[in-house]
């Protein structure tokens, strides 16, 4: 069965430090990736969305960007963290094919802190 | 994907069916509807999905107008469990990029 894989769970960041959040999926092959970020008691925005290795789109410019070095790994990074960047961080992912409807599996997020 | 409006809040007592409507006007012959929830502190779990004719689960029932401008989501016998954010989105199975927008949905409170 497939899983997916995001730490940490909870993350305190002094504003201007950088940032390395982790997503991993098992089980499947070839996954669309996605981040998206959720401030307190608002919906989800769409960071980035990536289709295969190596390919990346950006949906919100920012001192964010993601990487996707292996099929089922997606990284978010921040090389200076900023207050706004507090929020909830969810990984996803997806299949784009007619069995799997393309149904979204979301990890359990990143709940991060800049002071 | 294309667009869809929910309520931003609805509410219901314990053990009522609860029926959260969505409209998708602008929906294409390729959309799929999907149903999403959020859970406190979680993030989304799918819920259901469905192209023309109704559909039924373990976790609720949807509902397709005929037109298919309008959905809605059906849970039979609300828990306090069941208070969440649901997300309608349209999901087009066309396109060959993914790009996946989620609107602020309705947020559901359950009354015991």
């Amino acid at each position: 069965s497939q899983t997916i894989h995001q730490w940490p769970a909870t993350l305190v960041q002094p504003v201007g430090s950088p940032l390395s959040l982790e997503c991993t999926v098992e089980g499947t092959s070839n996954p669309n990736l996605y981040w998206y970020r959720q401030a307190a008691g608002r919906g989800l925005q769409l960071l980035f969305y990536s289709v295969g290795i190596g390919q990346i789109s950006s949906e919100v410019p920012q001192n964010l960007s993601a990487s996707r070095p292996q099929d089922r790994q997606f990284i978010l990074s921040s090389k200076k963290l900023l207050l706004s960047d507090s929020g909830f961080y969810l990984c996803a992912w997806s299949v784009m094919d007619r069995i799997a409807k393309n149904i979204q599996y979301f990890g359990a997020g990143t709940r991060l802190s800049v002071l | 994907d294309a667009k869809t409006t929910q309520p931003n809040s609805m509410e219901s007592n314990e053990e009522e069916p609860v029926h959260l409507p969505c409209n998708h006007s602008t929906i294409s012959g390729t959309d799929y509807i999907h149903w999403y929830r959020q859970l406190p502190s979680q993030g989304p779990e799918y819920v259901i999905h469905g192209l023309t004719s109704n559909v039924n689960n373990r976790m609720a029932s949807l509902a397709i107008a005929e037109d298919r401008k309008s959905s809605t989501l059906i849970l039979h016998r609300a828990t306090l469990r069941d208070a969440a954010v649901y997300y309608c989105i349209l999901r087009d199975m066309k396109t060959s990029y993914d790009k996946v927008i989620f609107g602020p949905g309705t947020s559901l409170s359950v009354i015991p």
